[in-house]
């Protein structure tokens, strides 16, 4: 069975400085997807980033970028220069195989405070 | 683009009452999803659809949860008789058929429900 992994239940962080949210993922299967959602306060889900278990560089999306380390199993996120704005729910997420259409596995959420 | 819409954003009904939340997908997508996100957790999939069909309705409690798509579009969850644990927000996303990166589920701002 496919499982997602997050320990950090929280994480503070000051604005400008980089940080990294844990992701640790278990499957058997060859084929996956891994996601980052944020969910701030408001409840909506927005995609942040994502990274095939075939591909062979780091998933980078503008501050994010995605710590890919498949023997370990890992997917950590990394927040370049957080924001203020960052301050959210962080939600790791696995899918079966790489198509579009398999549900999402999340885990239970990282919460991140960015202090001034 | 219009993206995920959700109807009603908040609702309060007593246990034992029946309720119902309506979504419409981002235009053109084939897939849609409903989840249910419990308090301080990750969203959990309720049922998925392709189109019509419910390809994966595995996690949904059939005794009381019920759901449709008519037209491959717009979908309807119903919950009858309502219970205590049932307060939840309830997600839905959309998504393409596509591989990769572009299979990335779209949310809307969900459905947070509370029975008393």
């Amino acid at each position: 069975a496919q499982k997602i992994t997050q320990t950090q239940p929280g994480m503070f962080v000051q604005e400008k400085e980089a940080v990294t949210l844990d992701c640790t993922y278990d499957t058997s299967d060859p084929s996956y997807g891994l996601f980052w959602y944020k969910q701030p306060s408001s409840g909506e889900m927005i995609f942040l980033i994502y990274q095939g278990s075939y591909d062979q560089q780091n998933a980078t999306e503008g501050r994010y970028s995605l710590n890919f380390q498949k023997a370990r199993k890992s997917a950590n996120l990394v927040i370049s220069a957080s924001q203020l704005g960052d301050s959210a729910m962080y939600f790791c997420a696995m899918s079966r195989g790489s198509g579009g259409y398999n549900k999402l596995i999340f885990g239970a959420g990282t919460r991140l405070a960015v202090h001034p | 683009e219009a993206g995920v819409v959700q109807s009603p954003r908040y609702k309060i009904i007593e246990k034992k009452q029946p309720v119902a939340f309506w979504c419409n997908p981002i235009s053109g997508h084939n897939t849609l999803y409903w989840y249910r996100q419990n308090l301080g957790q990750g969203p959990e999939l309720l049922i998925r659809y392709e189109n019509e069909e419910a390809v994966d309705d595995s996690q949904l409690p059939k005794d009381r949860f019920s759901a449709e798509r008519l037209k491959g579009v717009d979908s309807t969850l119903k919950i009858q008789p309502a219970e205590l644990g049932d307060s939840a927000v309830y997600l839905c996303a959309s998504s393409l058929d596509r591989l990769g990166k572009e299979n990335e589920q779209f949310f809307g701002p969900g459905t947070r429900l509370t029975v008393l």
